[in-house]
């Protein structure tokens, strides 16, 4: 059964500050990757998107890799901004065809003081 | 980009009622919805896979007889929480697969949060 992990469960800095969140996944076995973020009474936002075959992706200040060997994804926002305190979200996708849907990590709940 | 609504965004019921949960696509036609659910401190479970005009595939531990979900249209899918009970108290989000290009993007409605007294 895959499990995703991702550390840390919370993260507090400063404007200004880059910074890595992490995720790290059981089964190797995944069709692609995402990263999404969750504000609080509103619907998830995908923010980036990594097929198995690819190693990163980046969009605006935000950049994913993915180690699919070594079951790892790792979230870079650089230059944050209050406007990133959210819950940040990784879910994988199973191998395969079909219509499967997302295993979830727990979140990284992100505060970026002004 | 893809808009997917549900509806109601909050609802508080008796032990024992039935809730119904509305996922719309807006604004493309999704032959696939997804239902999942969010206990507090907790991970986005998925619970069921909806595909229109056939019947719903439901995780290993979800009771297919007490969440009864229905697919009828490309825009449509609606989960009734049959029979509630105070552990069924849970935030409740669906998705929609759009087709085509990055059709591996599922779009997320805002979610509903049910509280069973």
């Amino acid at each position: 059964k895959q499990e995703v992990t991702q550390i840390p469960a919370a993260l507090s800095v400063p404007e200004g500050e880059n910074l890595v969140l992490n995720c790290s996944f059981t089964d190797s076995a995944i069709y692609n990757l995402q990263w999404f973020r969750q504000d609080p009474g509103k619907g998830l936002t995908s923010l980036l998107l990594i097929q198995s075959s690819q190693r990163e992706q980046t969009s605006g200040r935000l950049n994913a890799s993915l180690d699919k060997s070594s079951g790892r994804s790792t979230l870079y926002i650089a230059a944050s901004q209050p406007g990133d305190s959210a819950t940040y979200l990784c879910a994988v996708r199973r191998s395969g065809g079909g219509a499967d849907g997302l295993t979830f990590g727990k979140g990284t709940h992100l505060i970026i003081q002004p | 980009g893809a808009v997917v609504s549900q509806h109601p965004s909050r609802v508080i019921c008796k032990s024992g009622t039935s809730v119904k949960i509305e996922c719309r696509s807006l604004d493309f036609q999704a032959t696939t919805m997804f239902w999942y659910r969010q206990f507090p401190k907790q991970s986005l479970m998925l619970m069921a896979t909806s595909n229109e005009g056939s019947k719903a595939t439901y995780e290993q531990g979800v009771e297919k007889d007490k969440f009864l979900i229905n697919h009828a249209s490309l825009t449509l899918s609606t989960l009734t929480v049959t029979s509630a009970h105070p552990e069924d108290s849970s935030f409740y989000i669906c998705s929609a697969r759009k087709p085509g290009y990055l059709q591996e993007t599922q779009y997320f409605g805002p979610g509903t949060r049910l509280l069973v007294l």
